[in-house]
């Protein structure tokens, strides 16, 4: 069956470095991949969208590598601010075909200034 | 609307009960989906509208959970006979359909259902 992984322990990094968050994927082969942030108590916030046929997107501090190869993509924010602490999630599409979404269980970030 | 609304924001239950929840997706948007999360957890699918064709029902976690949209406008997910592990935030999220291509979703605020 179709798995989705994120690190479901907290990351906690200093303000002003780079926070890598992974997902990876088993069992089947999205056609592209997606990232929302989440805040508590709020829905979640699309951040950035990756194709299967792309290896790096980049939007402002934010970076997507999608490795289809490993099954896998990560998500940096470079120079992180505690504004960035928030619960990131990963959305693989459901299959190859593009259609639907399924989400990863989040990786929460916490910015220490 | 600007965003995605749903309603009502908070709702306590008894068990046994029926809920309603509502969704009003941006206009335009095709795609409708409603999510689960159950405290500190992820995301979890429940029902898919898209447009004309027949929902894709394969997350409804039992027959006491049923959904409906009116063309490609409002949905309402309908709980019966409430149970406590009912409890959790139901999202709702809309989307541009192009094709095979989902856009980004746009989900709404969520509404805390607490099963007592």
């Amino acid at each position: 069956s179709q798995k989705i992984e994120q690190n479901s322990e907290a990351l906690n990094i200093q303000e002003g470095k780079t926070a890598t968050l992974t997902c990876n994927y088993t069992n089947y082969s999205p056609a592209y991949l997606q990232w929302y942030r989440q805040d508590p108590g709020r829905g979640p916030v699309f951040l950035l969208l990756i194709r299967e046929n792309e290896k790096e997107k980049r939007k402002e501090r934010l970076k997507v590598t999608f490795d289809t190869t490993l099954k896998q993509s990560l998500f940096h924010i470079t120079a992180s601010q505690p504004a960035d602490s928030a619960t990131y999630l990963c959305a693989p599409s459901r299959d190859n075909a593009g259609n639907m979404l399924t989400f990863g269980g989040g990786t929460r970030l916490m910015v220490k200034p | 609307g600007a965003g995605v609304s749903q309603s009502p924001s908070n709702k306590v239950t008894e068990k046994g009960k029926d809920v309603e929840l509502r969704c009003d997706p941006i206009s335009g948007h095709t795609a409708l989906y409603w999510y689960r999360q159950r405290l500190g957890q992820g995301l979890e699918f429940l029902i898919y509208f898209q447009g004309n064709s027949a929902p894709d029902k394969s997350g409804l976690p039992s027959d006491r959970f049923s959904a409906e949209r009116t063309g490609e406008s409002v949905s309402t997910l309908t709980i019966q006979r409430t149970q406590q592990e009912d409890s959790a935030v139901y999202l709702c999220a809309s989307s541009l359909q192009a094709g095979s291509y989902t856009g980004e979703l746009f989900f709404g605020e969520g509404s805390r259902l607490t099963v007592l």
